[in-house]
C-alpha cells in the first residue's frame, strides 16, 4: 500500500526566501507525482505534474523534482511571496490505479512580509 | 476549456438525515471521476472512483455511496448521515489517457 509523507508539516519564512518542501513515497512504482496548492476552505489547484519518466518540471518560480529510486520528490519555491502562503500537497498516482491518488498530509506554508 | 462544478459549497445536516452532493464536469467526455474526503487532521482519502456511466468502485467501506447517472455527473449520497461523515468533500476528474487530475472547489459538510 502506497504511503506518502510530507516534511515539514509547517513552515514559516520571511518574504524573499527560497524554500524546499519534501515529499516521500514508499512504493516507487508510481505513474506520476502531482503537487497541489490548497488555500483555506478551497479546493486543490494543480501546480506541477511529473511523469514517472521525468526528473523535474518547472513553472515560473516553482520547480519540482522526482527521484523514483529513492522515493522522493521536492518542490522548490524561489523568492517566496506572501501570496504563496497556503497548504502544499503532493500526491502519487499508482502504476495501475486508474489515476487514483495517494496524498501526503501537506505542508502549511506561511510567508510573512 | 474544462471546468468542474460542485455544490453546495457548505452544508449543515443533522445526524440521520440523507445526503446528496453533486459534481459535474464540462468541456470533456468520458472522464474518470473521483470523490475524495478531507477530514480534520487527516489527509485526503479517496472514497469512490468511476471510469464510466454506472461504473463505481469503492475504496473504503463507509456510510456513503456514489452514482454516475450521466457521463459528466458524479453524485455522492448517504441515506443516514453519521457525525463521522463530517468533512470536506472534493470531486476530481481526469481525462482518460491523461495523467493530470483536477479538483473542484469542495463541499464543507458538517453533521450535527
Amino acid at each position: 500500500k502506497q504511503e506518502v509523507t510530507q516534511i515539514p508539516a509547517a513552515l514559516s519564512v520571511p518574504e524573499g526566501e527560497n524554500l524546499v518542501l519534501n515529499c516521500s513515497f514508499t512504493d516507487s512504482a508510481i505513474y506520476n507525482l502531482q503537487w497541489f496548492r490548497q488555500d483555506p476552505g478551497k479546493g486543490l489547484t494543480s501546480l506541477l505534474l511529473i511523469q514517472s519518466s521525468q526528473r523535474e518540471q518547472t513553472s515560473g518560480r516553482l520547480n519540482a523534482s522526482l527521484d523514483k529510486s529513492s522515493g522522493r520528490s521536492t518542490l522548490y519555491i524561489a523568492a517566496s511571496q506572501p501570496g504563496d502562503s497556503a497548504t502544499y500537497l503532493c500526491a502519487a498516482a499508482g502504476g495501475t490505479s486508474y489515476g487514483k491518488l495517494t496524498f501526503g498530509q501537506g505542508t502549511i506554508l506561511t510567508v510573512h512580509p | 476549456s474544462q471546468t468542474i462544478h460542485q455544490w453546495p459549497a457548505t452544508l449543515v445536516q443533522p445526524v440521520g438525515s440523507p445526503l446528496s452532493l453533486e459534481c459535474t464536469v464540462e468541456g470533456t467526455s468520458n472522464p474518470n471521476l473521483y470523490w475524495y474526503r478531507q477530514a480534520a487532521g487527516r489527509g485526503l482519502q479517496l472514497l469512490f472512483y468511476s471510469v464510466g456511466i454506472g461504473q463505481i468502485s469503492s475504496e473504503v467501506p463507509q456510510n456513503l455511496s456514489a452514482s454516475r447517472p450521466q457521463d459528466r455527473q458524479f453524485i455522492l449520497s448517504s441515506k443516514k448521515l453519521l457525525l463521522s461523515d463530517s468533512g470536506f468533500y472534493l470531486c476530481a476528474w481526469r481525462t482518460t489517457g491523461s495523467t493530470e487530475a483536477f479538483f473542484g472547489q469542495g463541499t464543507r459538510l458538517t453533521v450535527v
